[in-house]
């Protein structure tokens, strides 16, 4: 069973950018989130998708988007970088509607903008 | 807007020794579920253990155990036999139980740093 990878480990970008992240998910599972963690705190839920469409979204700006493919994998994009989009960000999957399936995480991209 | 709060920011335990986290949380709800989670220097959230609120049983996993009270909303882990490998960060997490299908999100508190003394 392949779990949650997530590409690049590390990216330092520059204020004012772009940045796509990517997830590929833990086979069988449909669903996918991304939660931003900034230093010192507890991820913070960015938004999910569920059938290549988003499917609940926390409080974060249009610049923050996302996608999903028929294959499940999903990519995080952020536009305009700002000094304070510098965290971690997490990817999750699970086999949506499943309790018994909880959300299961990557090893996060931590992403740097100066 | 459900809250979860973590009042230790940081830990210690001896090895071997029992420790216990604290977490409580706010929610008009009924229907949730809670989770505590730990994230290793290797940044991966692993899940520990998880309670159904409907359920009064509290939930075991091996060395971990949890103290759930509904009524005053708190939900705290306990450790037993603590192990180096047990260090780590602890956060727990909060799901509502009306979520959509494909619309479930967590709430997390922001963590509690566990140090275990050889």
């Amino acid at each position: 069973e392949t779990g949650v990878t997530q590409s690049p480990t590390h990216l330092i970008k520059t204020r004012g950018q772009q940045v796509t992240l990517r997830c590929s998910s833990q086979s069988g599972h449909n669903t996918v989130s991304w939660y931003q963690q900034a230093l010192g705190q507890g991820p913070q839920f960015i938004f999910q998708y569920y059938r290549e469409e988003e499917n609940g979204r926390g409080n974060f700006p249009p610049r923050f988007s996302g996608l999903q493919f028929p294959n499940y994998s999903s990519e995080l994009n952020v536009n305009a970088l700002e000094l304070d989009d510098s965290a971690l960000y997490l990817c999750a999957s699970s086999a949506s509607g499943s309790y018994n399936s909880p959300l299961h995480f990557g090893n996060g991209t931590r992403l740097t903008v100066t | 807007a459900q809250t979860v709060t973590q009042s230790q920011p940081e830990m210690s335990v001896q090895e071997a020794e029992t420790v216990t986290l604290s977490c409580t949380y706010d929610t008009s709800e009924s229907d949730y579920y809670l989770f505590w989670y730990k994230q290793p220097p290797s940044r991966q959230m692993i899940l520990v253990i998880r309670q159904e609120a409907y359920k009064q049983q509290n939930a075991t996993e091996n060395r971990f155990s949890v103290n759930f009270q509904k009524a005053a909303k708190s939900f705290s882990l306990k450790i037993s036999d603590s192990q180096l490998g047990d260090a780590a960060m602890y956060f727990c997490a909060y799901r509502s139980g009306y979520a959509n299908f494909g619309n479930e999100k967590l709430t997390f508190g922001t963590g509690t740093r566990l140090t275990i003394i050889p």
